[in-house]
């Protein structure tokens, strides 16, 4: 896969589900970040977790860490249907530009 | 709370012509980054700047562009002469520190090259 290619490229569910996103890079990593961008707007950090990390957590939102696998997953439980977006994951090593990954386009059905 | 703000939110400019893209970043921040996302594709990093220079850049922000910090608030993205493919969405970001922590985006010019 390429460098941040998240899985899947598109997702809907149900309101009150969990979704779960995945991230996979090829490098190694200073830390991993996602962000959400709702449509034709900005982009909004969300979580960043580091590479010596292997689970964060900030309010509905879990991500988790496999250097390993060189993969990332992010899951909102609880859905809402303002959570409906574009979600990216985001890496950095050794310097402070954000490489992102294809996204996944998250739709919530109330 | 603090943002990140881009200015205009939407241009559009003829083909050849020059364009300035602008930005306020946060203010206590000392990192700025342009990043473009062209439609329906991902984001793409063009430049970081620190300390009143480059400090890295991408085989997108190729001689066409440049960047300036005239003043202490504004960061500004310079294209001298546009081509359709440059048609894209123009983020300003800026961190506090680097090393990859929490960027800020601005909302974002949706520039259009006709």
């Amino acid at each position: 896969s390429q460098q941040g290619e998240e899985d899947p490229q598109a997702l809907s569910i149900q309101e009150g589900e969990n979704a779960t996103m995945n991230c996979s890079y090829k490098t190694s990593i200073n830390n991993l970040q996602w962000y959400r961008q709702n449509s034709g707007r900005g982009l909004v950090h969300l979580i960043l977790i580091r590479s010596n990390e292997r689970e964060k957590h900030s309010g509905r939102l879990r991500v988790t860490l496999d250097t390993s696998k060189k993969s990332s997953s992010l899951l909102i439980t609880a859905s809402r249907a303002a959570d409906t977006a574009s979600y990216f994951c985001a890496e950095t090593f050794g310097n402070e530009k954000l490489t992102f990954g294809t996204g996944t386009r998250l739709t919530i059905i109330p | 709370e603090p943002e990140v703000t881009q200015t205009p939110s939407h241009q559009v400019t003829q083909m050849g012509q020059e364009v300035i893209l602008r930005c306020v970043p946060i203010s206590n921040h000392l990192y700025f980054y342009w990043y473009r996302q062209i439609l329906g594709q991902k984001v793409e990093f063009l430049v970081s700047f620190y300390n009143n220079e480059i400090s890295e850049k991408s085989e997108i922000f190729d001689d066409q562009f440049s960047v300036e910090r005239p003043d202490g608030s504004n960061f500004t993205l310079k294209i001298r002469s546009t081509k359709l493919e440059d048609s894209a969405m123009y983020f300003c970001a800026s961190s506090a520190w680097t090393g990859g922590t929490e960027a800020f985006f601005g909302q974002g010019t949706r520039l259009t090259v006709v």
